[in-house]
């Protein structure tokens, strides 16, 4: 079945620090995803990519859905406390009815 | 604009035993998934419910079971509950026609089999 393989499993950083993780499958998805969970709380979107090379940002985050269609890469630039949690990148196929979602990155920042 | 609610945020069960759990999906949203997070690992998808029918199911035994109702909430029934069906359950609500792959979490139900 399609699994998606997220690194690092988990990153230590301090603030300011700026943060790249990465997602890679093998199969191809139409859409990329990168959520951000939180303690007690499920899932919230932060970035959908629809395009292959497509570069997107919002706010301090920026992502990138690669060319070959199956990876993905999430930075993160002058990471905050509040930046703590684990995210997750997700695949979509066009016409599927399901959304794949890797293990998790653990983010934890020191202020 | 309403987002989506789960009940109960907590529950514990014991083996054998059967859990319904419930959604009530983002206003505007015609479609509700359902999913399993073990702890450390991520969402797992267990089945999609659109027009009040199953649209696809990923790797789960019958014993998961779920409904839609009219007006777009959502049941997951589980049987025969093993210890290792506790879990984080999210329920996801989206609106069909757009096929992005973007999901409404709720804050998700916590089970915990003894």
């Amino acid at each position: 079945g399609q699994q998606l393989n997220q690194s690092p499993q988990s990153m230590f950083i301090q603030e300011g620090e700026d943060v790249s993780m990465n997602c890679t499958s093998s199969s191809i998805f139409n859409t990329w995803l990168w959520y951000k969970q939180d303690p007690g709380e499920g899932p919230v979107l932060l970035i959908a990519l629809y395009k292959a090379g497509e570069l997107t940002s919002n706010g301090r985050l920026t992502a990138q859905f690669g060319i070959t269609r199956k990876d993905s890469f999430l930075n993160i630039s002058a990471s905050i406390p509040s930046d703590v949690g684990i995210y997750f990148c997700a695949g979509h196929l066009t016409g599927g009815f399901k959304t794949i979602f890797g293990a998790g990155t653990r983010l934890f920042v020191k202020a | 604009e309403t987002g989506v609610t789960q009940s109960p945020t907590h529950l514990i069960k014991t083996r054998g035993q059967q859990v319904t759990l419930r959604c009530s999906s983002q206003s505007g949203h015609n479609t509700v998934s359902w999913y399993q997070q073990a702890l450390g690992q991520g969402p797992q998808f267990i089945f999609q419910y659109y027009r009040e029918e199953e649209n696809g199911r990923g790797n789960f035994p019958p014993r998961f079971s779920g409904l839609q109702f009219p007006n777009y909430s959502s049941e997951l029934n589980v049987n025969a509950l093993e210890l290792d069906d506790s879990a984080l359950y999210l329920c996801a609500s989206s609106q069909q026609g757009a096929d992005t792959g973007e999901l409404f979490f709720g804050e998700g139900s916590r089970l915990t089999v003894l």
